[in-house]
């Protein structure tokens, strides 16, 4: 059973903020959230990871509901090098259990 | 932290060859998870391992699939023999999957 949904995809014009949300309604208490994308050609890439606070790094900020049931992934100001699948996942931090990927998002940075 | 090379990067062979990918480097005691990549399916977990030691190999046909670590630092994925429907680029990842190799793109005719 799929943990998480994602839109099929989106564009976003260069130099905008992409919005990128996720919905995962099932999530347990233990579980982070956490988000990966993959460049054409290229193994996935972490980006970012939080259980229910906001988390912001150099590459992206992550904005997590309060209730937890759903994400935003936030890319500032987005390139053309950040086209891309972006993957939502959920799953228990700082223990080794698996890590499954779904479809993800497709997103299309447009100039 | 080193990154994760894959290797071959490409590999094509003829269907009932032995075919073996590599990961490496496997640092201490990490964790190590074998994907397969298609268009249909996307990115399937295989198998993940950790000190040598299977933690879920559920996803992976075992009858022509292996995954060891033959030493401390390199991890590989055998299948023997391969088949057409093994055609796909295959990824490994280390620790807790923060660092992906960038795959061997297998192609099996």
């Amino acid at each position: 059973d799929a943990k998480t949904t994602q839109p099929t995809s989106m564009d976003c014009a260069e130099g905008r903020a992409a919005n990128l949300p996720c919905n995962h309604s099932t999530i347990s208490g233990n579980e982070y959230v956490y988000w990966y994308r993959q460049i054409h050609s290229q193994g996935p890439q972490y980006i970012i990871h939080g259980l229910k606070n906001n988390e912001t790094n150099e590459m992206a900020s992550l904005i997590i509901t309060e209730d937890r049931k759903s994400s935003t992934l936030i890319l500032p100001h987005a390139t053309l090098r950040d086209t891309a699948v972006y993957y939502c996942i959920v799953r228990v931090a700082q223990v080794n259990n698996d890590m499954r990927f779904g479809a993800g998002t497709r997103l299309t940075v447009k100039p | 932290d080193a990154r994760v090379t894959q290797t071959p990067r490409h590999k094509v062979t003829e269907m009932g060859q032995e075919v073996t990918m590599r990961c490496q480097p496997i640092l201490g005691h990490n964790t190590v998870f074998w994907y397969r990549q298609t268009m249909m399916q996307g990115l399937e977990l295989l198998a993940y391992f950790r000190n040598r030691a299977p933690l879920d190999d559920s996803g992976m046909p075992k009858d022509r699939f292996s995954a060891e670590m033959p030493d401390a630092t390199l991890a590989t994925l055998k299948i023997q023999p391969s088949e057409p429907r093994d055609s796909a680029v295959y990824f490994c990842a280390r620790g807790t999957g923060w660092h992906f190799g960038n795959g061997t793109r297998l192609t099996v005719t």
